[in-house]
């Protein structure tokens, strides 16, 4: 039974930097043709796609948000890490990782990080 | 203002048949990109509903459904039970803004 699940910070000021990983298990980022994705939600709001890192270390980001998102891998230790810089209190949201490339078939339960002075 | 567009809402009674539309274009739906569904009820994480277009994962009744056609897909859920309250939301992916992209979900009331 394929897992992922986040952690890092629940509060974090303006302009500081967040990081958040993913810790996953039962799939391996070695393996041809596997991905794992961030997505966050604001409160009552939709889905926003932020970023998505390949097996062969292909990096996908979303437009919008490419100059302050960087994802990395480490295998070894099946995680999956999002920073993302100057962060805002738009930036609050539910941020959720997840296992795919075209669809997301497994999804962590999210963690919730709130911007805030 | 999401790329793809879904009705904010959609109500039913038990019982009854409803659709959810989600409407793309010709950089996403209409370039020929798969759609996909998620089911999120209140307070969980998103659970994939139908991917690639019209298939159901394991675990998934059957009285749900979706098509695809042109630069639009649809989400038809028969039998509609009250467990079935949840937000729905398709996804795809778009050629110019290589990435993928969510529709602004649509929120399921069974009356």
């Amino acid at each position: 039974q394929i897992t992922l699940k986040e952690s890092g910070p629940t509060l974090v000021k303006p302009t500081q930097t967040l990081t958040l990983t993913c810790t996953f298990s039962e799939f391996s980022l070695r393996t041809t043709g596997v991905g794992v994705g961030w997505i966050r939600q604001s409160p009552g709001e939709a889905l926003e796609w932020l970023a998505l890192i390949y097996w062969n270390d292909d990096k996908r980001y979303s437009p919008s948000l490419r100059s302050r998102l960087t994802i990395t891998k480490d295998t070894s230790k099946n995680q999956v890490v999002l920073t993302m810089t100057n962060m805002d209190p738009v930036d609050t949201a539910t941020y959720y990782c997840a296992h795919g490339t075209d669809y997301f078939n497994y999804w962590g339960q999210g963690t919730l990080v709130t911007v805030s002075s | 203002q999401s790329v793809l567009t879904q009705p904010p809402s959609v109500s039913g009674a038990p019982g009854q048949r409803v659709t959810i539309s989600c409407t793309g274009s010709s950089s996403n739906i209409g370039a020929d990109y798969d759609v996909h569904w998620y089911q999120q009820l209140p307070g969980t994480a998103p659970k994939l509903l139908i991917f690639l277009n019209s298939n159901r994962p394991s675990g998934v009744p059957d009285r749900f459904s979706g098509s695809k056609s042109a630069t639009s897909a649809s989400l038809a859920i028969t039998g509609l039970q009250a467990e079935d309250e949840a937000d729905y939301y398709c996804q795809s992916y778009d050629t110019s803004l290589s990435g993928w992209v969510f529709g602004g979900g649509t929120s399921l009331t069974v009356l």
